[in-house]
């Protein structure tokens, strides 16, 4: 496997349960992130992590949590999901997160529906 | 803060018909620049960069010059085809120490009439 892997593809919930996306790199690189994108609205940043061990909020934190306890894996976990979440999501990962060489590799993403 | 504005779509073109998606930006510092593409059911990738200004990207055909006098990245190429069909994202990346992520513009979706 080369790149990124994000599970499952595609994924229907009844609100109120909790889910966790997974998200895996092969890459060796520093930085991972999680995006959503809704119609209209483009990407907006969720939650990063810089470098294992560390992470950070984004531009739509709420609701969602994250943990990188390796290098290669970023799940991010919906505690109680509710129908605004319903979504895209996008794991991305860079090796230069302090760079303005900040190139971001892109999984094929999770379509999320939330009932 | 830092944004980035490019032009709403869709963007409807004939197959072999010279395109432009305007992207302007808002930055404190010097930012590097990027356009990257989205097909559909894919994430997104990469199509160019650009990291000083009066720096030209370009790839697959497509190219964008980094104009910090009208703090611009255009995106253009000559003769688009069908395969073009895709949504495409300027974006921005603050430098080393100011703001390590990046900020993406809302998407500019094309269609491609063959």
């Amino acid at each position: 496997i080369a790149g990124i892997t994000q599970a499952p593809t595609s994924q229907i919930l009844a609100a109120g349960r909790r889910m966790t996306l997974r998200c895996t790199q092969d890459m060796r690189h520093n930085a991972m992130y999680w995006y959503r994108q809704d119609l209209g609205l483009g990407l907006r940043l969720i939650h990063y992590s810089n470098t294992a061990g560390t992470t950070g909020k984004g531009e739509v934190p709420d609701g969602y949590s994250v943990s990188r306890a390796n290098t290669d894996d970023f799940p991010l976990t919906l505690a109680s999901a509710v129908p605004s979440q319903t979504s895209v999501y996008f794991c991305a990962s860079s090796d230069q997160p302090y760079s303005s060489y900040n190139e971001q590799f892109f999984g094929p993403g999770t379509r999320l529906t939330v009932l | 803060g830092d944004s980035v504005t490019q032009m709403e779509g869709p963007v409807t073109l004939s197959e072999e018909a010279f395109l432009t998606i305007n992207c302007t930006y808002t930055a404190t510092g010097y930012p590097s620049l990027f356009w990257y593409v989205q097909y559909p059911g894919e994430g997104l990738q990469l199509l160019l960069k650009a990291t000083k200004a009066d720096d030209k990207g370009s790839n697959k055909g497509f190219e964008a010059t980094y104009r910090k006098e009208t703090t611009s990245f255009h995106l253009e190429k000559g003769s688009v085809q069908v395969s073009d069909s895709a949504v495409y994202f300027c974006a921005l990346s603050e430098p080393l120490g100011r703001d390590d992520k990046i900020i993406f513009g809302k998407g500019t979706r094309l269609h491609i009439l063959p």
